[in-house]
């Protein structure tokens, strides 16, 4: 079965602190790897992604950097704010097209 | 615009006990999913559909059925609920296959079973 690796499980820090979440995947289907955060109670929603034909992707504070021999991504969540606490997933495309996702990673940020 | 909806929010099984988790999207989404998600395990597969009519399993679709008579309605079926499948269900749609086409998903039915 196709996985995606991710890490940490869970991750606490200060607020305006740079949390860090790293994926590896082994295959891709697609060449395209989004984020999905999660906050308690809700469902996953699509945060930003990223195709393997840059190494870096920024949205606001939020940034995808891409190493595509490694076949790793990492998640980096700029000056920190307590909205950002919230479990975030990597995911891949298997080859039927259908999404994967990591194991999640719950994030604290504190005030 | 409602999105994906799904109900119950919460349920309480006994073991052996059967039921079905209503799934509906009001975005006219050709693909639906449902997943459940376990601490520590991420979100896995349990069966798709590609549109009405058509389903196939997912990565963990023992115990579990689907059916899709219509294009908003995606109901998951337990027939008998077993310890191993509590859990959070969540239902997803998109409008197409692949990179371009984000999933939509619920808020999820907290399912137990004692």
């Amino acid at each position: 079965q196709q996985q995606v690796k991710q890490s940490p499980q869970s991750l606490i820090v200060q607020k305006g602190g740079i949390p860090i979440i790293n994926c590896a995947y082994e295959n891709t289907a697609f060449d395209y790897f989004p984020w999905y955060q999660q906050f308690p109670g809700k469902g996953p929603a699509l945060l930003i992604a990223i195709r393997p034909d840059v190494s870096e992707k920024k949205e606001g504070r939020f940034t995808i950097s891409f190493n595509k021999s490694a076949k790793q991504f990492s998640l980096h969540i700029m000056d920190s704010q307590p909205g950002d606490s919230a479990t975030y997933f990597c995911a891949d495309y298997n080859q039927g097209g259908k999404l994967i996702f990591g194991q999640g990673t719950e994030l604290s940020v504190k005030p | 615009n409602a999105g994906v909806t799904q109900t119950p929010k919460f349920r309480i099984l006994k073991i052996g006990q059967s039921m079905t988790l209503q799934c509906t999207q009001d975005m006219n989404h050709n693909y639906m999913y449902w997943y459940r998600q376990d601490p520590g395990m991420g979100l896995k597969l349990i069966y798709y559909s590609v549109g009405a009519g058509i389903t196939d399993k997912g990565e963990v679709p023992n115990g579990y059925n689907v059916s899709r008579s219509t294009t908003e309605d995606f109901p998951l079926r337990l027939e008998l609920a077993a310890p191993s499948q509590t859990s959070v269900y969540f239902c997803a749609s998109s409008s197409g296959q692949g990179r371009d086409y984000g999933y939509t998903f619920g808020s999820g039915t907290r399912l137990t079973v004692v």
